[in-house]
Parts: C-alpha cells; sequence; structure tokens
C-alpha cells in the first residue's frame, strides 16, 4: 500500500528551530516535496529533494533518505509567521503526488 | 506573470446539485490537476489533465469529470452532490504532465447541505 506518516501537531517558539519528520511507504518514488499551507489558503511550494542529503534554502532546510524512507524539514529562526500546516507529498513514477495529512506547527512567544 | 487563479472562491449547493469549478493555469503551464482537501487533512488526488486529455486519476467516482481546453484552462464538474463533498477545492499547474512543480491556486471552498 502507501502509506506518507507526519506528525499531527507540534509546537516550537519563536527564534528556535524545529524538525518535521516524514516518513513515506509509496510503490514507486520521484521525489518528495514539502509545502507550506497556512490556514484557509493553498499549499505553497517550499522544497523539492529526489536525491539523498540535505538541500538548503534560506531558514528552511529539508533532507532525504531514499533507503530509510524519510525526510525532514528543518526551520531554524522561527517566526509567528511560520505557524501554519507543513504537508510532505511523494512523487510516484507516473508523477502522481500521494500527500500526507500534513503537520500543524504552532509557534509561540 | 500570473499566478493560478480559480473560481468561484466560495459556493454553496445542496444535495444532488451539480457544480462547475474553473481553473487557469500559470502562466506557461501546460498540466492542470485537481484535488479535494477535507478540513485537517492533505490534498486528494482527483485526476490531472495534459494535452485536453485526462491523463491519471485517482481514486474518485465518476461524479467526478472534468474537461481541459485548448488555452490550458480546466474545468472540475461534481454531478449529484453528496454532503461529503464540501471540501477546498485546488487545482495545481505545472510542466510536462506533472514533472515539474506543481503551483497551486487559492482554492473554491464548497460546501454542500
Amino acid at each position: 500500500g502507501q502509506n506518507i506518516d507526519q506528525p499531527t501537531e507540534m509546537t516550537a517558539t519563536e527564534g528556535a528551530i524545529v524538525q518535521i519528520n516524514c516518513t513515506y511507504q509509496t510503490s514507486g518514488f520521484n521525489g518528495l516535496f514539502w509545502y507550506q499551507q497556512h490556514a484557509g489558503e493553498a499549499p505553497t511550494f517550499l522544497s523539492y529533494n529526489v536525491l539523498d542529503g540535505l538541500e538548503e534554502k534560506g531558514r528552511f532546510s529539508s533532507f532525504l533518505s531514499r533507503s530509510k524512507g524519510y525526510s525532514y524539514l528543518l526551520l531554524k529562526e522561527l517566526q509567528m509567521k511560520d505557524s501554519a500546516s507543513y504537508l510532505c507529498a511523494v512523487r510516484k513514477s507516473n508523477y502522481q503526488l500521494i500527500w500526507g495529512a500534513g503537520t500543524k506547527l504552532i509557534i509561540k512567544p | 506573470d500570473a499566478g493560478v487563479t480559480q473560481s468561484p472562491t466560495h459556493l454553496i449547493k445542496t444535495r444532488g446539485q451539480q457544480v462547475t469549478l474553473r481553473c487557469s493555469p500559470k502562466s506557461g503551464h501546460d498540466t492542470v490537476s485537481w484535488y479535494q482537501q477535507a478540513l485537517g487533512q492533505g490534498p486528494q488526488f482527483i485526476f490531472q489533465y495534459y494535452e485536453e486529455e485526462e491523463r491519471q486519476r485517482g481514486n474518485f467516482p465518476d461524479r467526478f469529470s472534468g474537461h481541459q481546453f485548448p488555452n490550458y484552462s480546466s474545468e472540475l464538474n461534481v454531478n449529484a452532490l453528496l454532503l461529503g463533498d464540501s471540501a477546498l477545492y485546488l487545482c495545481a499547474s505545472s510542466l510536462d504532465a506533472g514533472q515539474e512543480t506543481q503551483y497551486f491556486g487559492p482554492g473554491t471552498r464548497l460546501l454542500v447541505l
């Protein structure tokens, strides 16, 4: 079967660092995406990994281990505006995206 | 550079009615994918249109149908609406049948009473 798991909710403090994990089991793999979604809005693209390792983009970094079926999104220097849901999505060999349920991140002052 | 647009933004229908949602892709994109997102859940793939044809379909009944026009814009039609069809409907555009990153429109929030 196909399964993508993320924690339902996480809480962190403004200025701190948080790591959001994603584990997946899918038939075929052609990349992993992270999207941010503020309440009531559409998802916006954050990062893409297709090879193992770390991709850094400003305050956000994403890591992938294909052998472990594992990824994480690392957010540094947290700001209040980072309060949102973070969605992990795996792209299958046929380019179809399979989505996790999302992790709601709450930032406290 | 215009992003993905969707209309309407909100819609209220009653059970048994039919609805049509519209999407215009980002400039230069030729592929449109439709998703249904229930509250607190990730998007669920409905189908994808490329070159005016339905290329892939998720696990949705035939009540859900669509179309893509020569200008790459797309429509999602849902017949015989059920209460469970209440959700945020998202359109995402990309290039080359989804080989590139998908960019989302603002969504249409559908409420079925």
